[in-house]
């Protein structure tokens, strides 16, 4: 069974105070793996897409990365407006381009 | 742009009681899917439609829930009866669909569900 695992399941940051989430994922034949962030009472946004290891991808402070069995999300110089939760979610196969979400980690940047 | 419109975004039910949720996808999006997201866990798939036929139901529950997509536009899903672990958001998402997927699917705000 595909299984999404993301951890820490909430991390506390000081503004300016650079970190790394993770998603790690069990799924043969993945196809992709994509980030996305969600504030409360909203729906998910999506952020990047990787398809292959050693692919990265940046916006702004953000930097996904992929190895063949994790990814990490980078944030680089955290400020509050960065406080949400940040989910993963891979797809095995295209035709069914069904979307298997991690729990996401609960991110806050204190000022 | 028009977003994915949803509604309603708050329902208070009895358990046994019914309740139906409305989505509105983006236009020309021919992919349309229903997540449940529980509260503190990622959203859970519970049916995807490619233009009006279903692709993937799995996970739907089918002796409670039901979902359906008249004319390739516009969804709803439904439950009946309602149980206390019915409580949660449940999300509308769409997405341009076809084979290549660049992964960015398009959300609405939710309907949030409360079962007492």
């Amino acid at each position: 069974e595909d299984q999404v695992t993301q951890s820490p399941e909430a991390l506390r940051l000081q503004e300016g105070e650079s970190s790394s989430l993770n998603c790690s994922y069990t799924v043969s034949g993945l196809r992709g793996l994509f980030w996305y962030r969600q504030d409360p009472g909203k729906g998910p946004e999506f952020l990047f897409t990787l398809y292959s290891a050693g692919e990265e991808k940046e916006k702004e402070r953000l930097k996904a990365t992929l190895t063949k069995k994790e990814s990490f999300l980078h944030i680089t110089a955290p400020k509050p407006e960065d406080s949400a939760t940040y989910l993963c979610a891979v797809i095995r196969d295209n035709y069914g381009q069904n979307f298997v979400f991690g729990p996401g980690t609960r991110l806050s940047v204190l000022p | 742009e028009a977003g994915v419109a949803q509604s309603p975004r708050y329902k208070i039910i009895e358990k046994r009681q019914s309740v139906a949720f409305w989505c509105n996808p983006i236009s020309g999006h021919a992919t349309l899917y229903w997540y449940q997201q529980i509260l503190g866990q990622g959203p859970k798939l519970l049916i995807q439609f490619q233009n009006n036929g279903v692709v993937d139901d799995s996970q739907l529950p089918k002796d409670r829930f039901s979902a359906e997509r008249l004319k390739g536009v516009d969804s709803t899903l439904k439950i009946q009866p309602a149980k206390l672990e019915d409580s949660a958001v449940y999300l509308c998402a769409s997405s341009p669909g076809g084979m290549i997927n660049t992964g960015e699917l398009f959300f609405g705000e939710g309907s949030r569900l409360t079962v007492l």
